[in-house]
């Protein structure tokens, strides 16, 4: 079974400062995916990674993958409040069938 | 275009009692997946299906049931809830091609069972 798990688990951070989220998993697989979830609300797909040492970013969010680490980063990048929200990260083992997800990290950005 | 559709949005169960829920999308993706969300445990993998007239178990399949008899639909059953299963139960789609499983996520049903 694949473990995944994201650390902190919750954050608190000040606007502008900027801060990572990281996923480690616990097999091989070279495909991870980041979502977000706000309050009561469903899950947004943010990133696709694909490879070893892929890099995606969309405006203060940074997202890449270590296949070997077996590590994914999130990197906040002078947060703002709208950020405020759950980062899911997940794994899924290279067939598109099983996919596992980390627990989230809460992030409350503070003005 | 709406994407993925589940229904109900709510529902309160008796334990014992039975029910389906629906998942539509309207996106022609083969792939279809049910989770469950609960406080501080992500979203398990209940059941997927890759096609028309497939199932498959996931990471948490006991006591739930699975049908997709058309490509747009993927149904999830409860054949006798137990309070254990209250949860929120999401669906997701994904097209599966190039091997890239970017899954579209409904809005969530929130089922309690008391």
């Amino acid at each position: 079974e694949l473990k995944v798990e994201q650390n902190p688990l919750f954050l608190s951070m000040q606007e502008g400062k900027n801060y990572t989220i990281y996923c480690n998993y616990s097999t091989t697989s070279d495909r991870l995916y980041w979502y977000r979830q706000d309050p009561g609300k469903s899950l947004e797909s943010l990133f696709v990674l694909l490879s070893n040492g892929a890099v995606k970013q969309e405006g203060r969010l940074m997202a890449s993958l270590d296949t070997k680490a077996r590590l994914s980063t999130l990197h906040i990048t002078a947060a703002v409040h709208d950020l405020s929200a759950t980062y899911f990260c997940a794994v899924d083992l290279n067939t598109g069938n099983q996919f596992y997800f980390g627990t989230g990290t809460s992030l409350t950005v503070i003005p | 275009n709406a994407g993925v559709t589940q229904t109900p949005k709510f529902r309160v169960l008796k334990t014992g009692q039975s029910m389906t829920l629906l998942c539509a999308q309207d996106m022609n993706h083969e792939y279809m997946y049910w989770y469950r969300q609960d406080p501080g445990m992500g979203l398990r993998l209940i059941h997927y299906s890759v096609g028309e007239g497939t199932t498959a178990k996931g990471e948490v399949p006991d006591g739930y049931n699975v049908s997709r008899l058309k490509k747009q639909n993927f149904l999830l059953g409860l054949e006798s809830a137990a309070p254990s299963q209250t949860s929120v139960y999401f669906c997701a789609s994904s097209t599966g091609q190039g091997f890239r499983y970017e899954q579209y996520f409904g809005p969530g049903t929130r089922l309690t069972v008391t």
